[in-house]
């Protein structure tokens, strides 16, 4: 069975502009959460998604937004970017928005010059 | 003061000794997860506990609810065990997960 996958891998972007990810969950995963690492704050929780709702946010502002399709597969977005955006985003899967263990994808390098 | 506190930050150990990474929560979780992420990013979900104890292989994870404690424990390390180990807990209230800041091990061989 495939793994979490994340689409770019690697990203530069310039400030003021905006960037979409995209990630595809495990088959038959239909929760998608979306987390941001940086060396100063560590991995922060941005957001979930399941059955194309949002169930969950973390404390990011509007700048960051996200959405899922009816096969499960997410984006985030966001807007008006910020040097301290520069970050890895990573998406983790799971069947259900429960307690079930999350995998994760490899993750998205974001530099923002 | 963090919600999620690991100790010790920093480990450093050499190939087979036993190895304990300590976690502490102050808030009320429906569960607590260990995590493995390796040079380069990718994360690993190692373990995921309500109560009681887990394990798998050489690691092995505790939990204590009303201490508002887990603890990771691995034998016999390895090289290979060389990775930040992180500790995330699933708030009750929230229902999102909230992480420690990572323990940096390095294993010699």
């Amino acid at each position: 069975k495939a793994g979490v996958t994340q689409t770019p891998r690697y990203l530069i972007k310039t400030r003021g502009q905006q960037v979409t990810l995209s990630c595809s969950p495990i088959s038959g995963h239909r929760s998608v959460s979306w987390y941001q690492q940086t060396p100063g704050q560590g991995l922060q929780f941005l957001f979930e998604y399941f059955s194309e709702t949002q169930r969950n946010k973390g404390n990011f502002p509007g700048r960051f937004s996200g959405r899922q399709f009816s096969n499960s597969r997410s984006e985030m977005n966001v807007s008006t970017l910020e040097l301290g955006d520069s970050a890895l985003y990573l998406c983790a899967s799971r069947r259900q928005p429960s307690t079930d263990t999350q995998y994760f994808g490899p993750g998205t390098r974001l530099t923002v010059l | 003061k963090n919600e999620v506190e690991q100790s010790p930050q920093n480990l450093t150990a050499q190939e087979g000794e036993f190895i304990t990474i300590n976690c502490s929560y102050s808030v009320g979780i429906s569960a607590l997860h260990w995590l493995q992420q390796h040079p380069g990013g990718g994360i690993v979900s190692l373990f995921m506990l309500s109560s009681g104890k887990k394990k798998h292989g050489r690691l092995i994870a505790t939990i204590n609810i009303q201490e508002k404690h887990s603890s990771l424990h691995i034998t016999a390390s390895h090289p290979r065990d060389s990775a930040v180990y992180i500790c995330a807990v699933v708030s009750t209230s929230y229902g999102k997960l909230t992480f420690g800041q990572g323990t940096i091990l390095t294993v010699h061989p």
